[in-house]
């Protein structure tokens, strides 16, 4: 089956600093990735889908330049998250879906191991 | 109102329960339906695709009512490993996936 691997799995920084995390599509091209936050105990927030060669979209709510997208190739996306800050803390999950059929409607959607980020 | 909704429970049920849960959409043009796993701090896992027809995995019935706007899900002789949160999920669109909040299920010895 297909496989999105996600990169690092857990990282510590201090406030200010700014964090990358890769989103890689291992065994299919993405040219559309997602990027989820999740809080304890709450659902998976769609942040912005991420787009092969073009801008991310974001959701209502959410910065776009602090949580910087680049989608640069069919296999890979990363998000920054810049300056973080305490609140930022979350755990961070990206995903591709992989369509079975040409029209869309039998599809997939393979999500990296996740991102646990601690900034403290 | 939200996209998808689900009660978050939890739910504590005992070994060899039958439990059902259900989760209702907002958007009618939505196109497909899944339930999805998700353990404690791990990513969520696709559990079953939801068809109009409805559909069994071996001890799990997902069903779907357009009518109703409505999905669910029924485990039955539970074990303990089905101990996790179920996710609900919709797509109003191509590829865009909608999350419900999650159902916690707990099963006991």
């Amino acid at each position: 089956g297909a496989v999105v691997s996600q990169h690092p799995s857990w990282v510590i920084c201090k406030s200010g600093t700014s964090v990358k995390i890769e989103c890689r599509s291992l065994d299919f091209q993405a040219t559309t990735m997602f990027w989820y936050r999740q809080f304890p105990k709450q659902s998976l927030m769609l942040m912005a889908t991420s787009n092969e060669g073009s801008k991310a979209t974001y959701e209502q709510g959410v910065e776009k330049d602090k949580f910087l997208i680049n989608h640069a190739s069919l296999t890979l996306s990363t998000l920054t998250v810049t300056s973080a800050h305490p609140e930022d803390s979350s755990f961070y999950i990206c995903s591709a879906t992989k369509s079975f059929d040409t029209a869309g409607t039998n599809t997939e959607a393979f999500f990296g191991q996740g991102t646990r980020l601690t900034v403290v | 109102r939200k996209e998808v909704e689900q009660d978050p429970g939890p739910f504590n049920v005992p070994e060899g329960a039958t439990v059902a849960f259900n989760c209702t959409y907002s958007n009618s043009a939505s196109q497909s339906f899944f339930w999805y796993r998700q353990d404690c701090r791990k990513e969520p896992k696709l559990l079953m695709s939801v068809y109009s027809s409805g559909n069994e995995d071996g001890r799990f019935t997902a069903q779907l009512n357009r009518a109703s706007q409505y999905i669910s899900l029924l485990i039955r002789d539970s074990k303990l490993s089905d101990s996790a949160t179920y996710l609900c999920v919709v797509t109003p669109g191509f590829q865009k996936l909608v999350f419900g909040t999650g159902t916690r299920l707990l099963v006991s010895p």
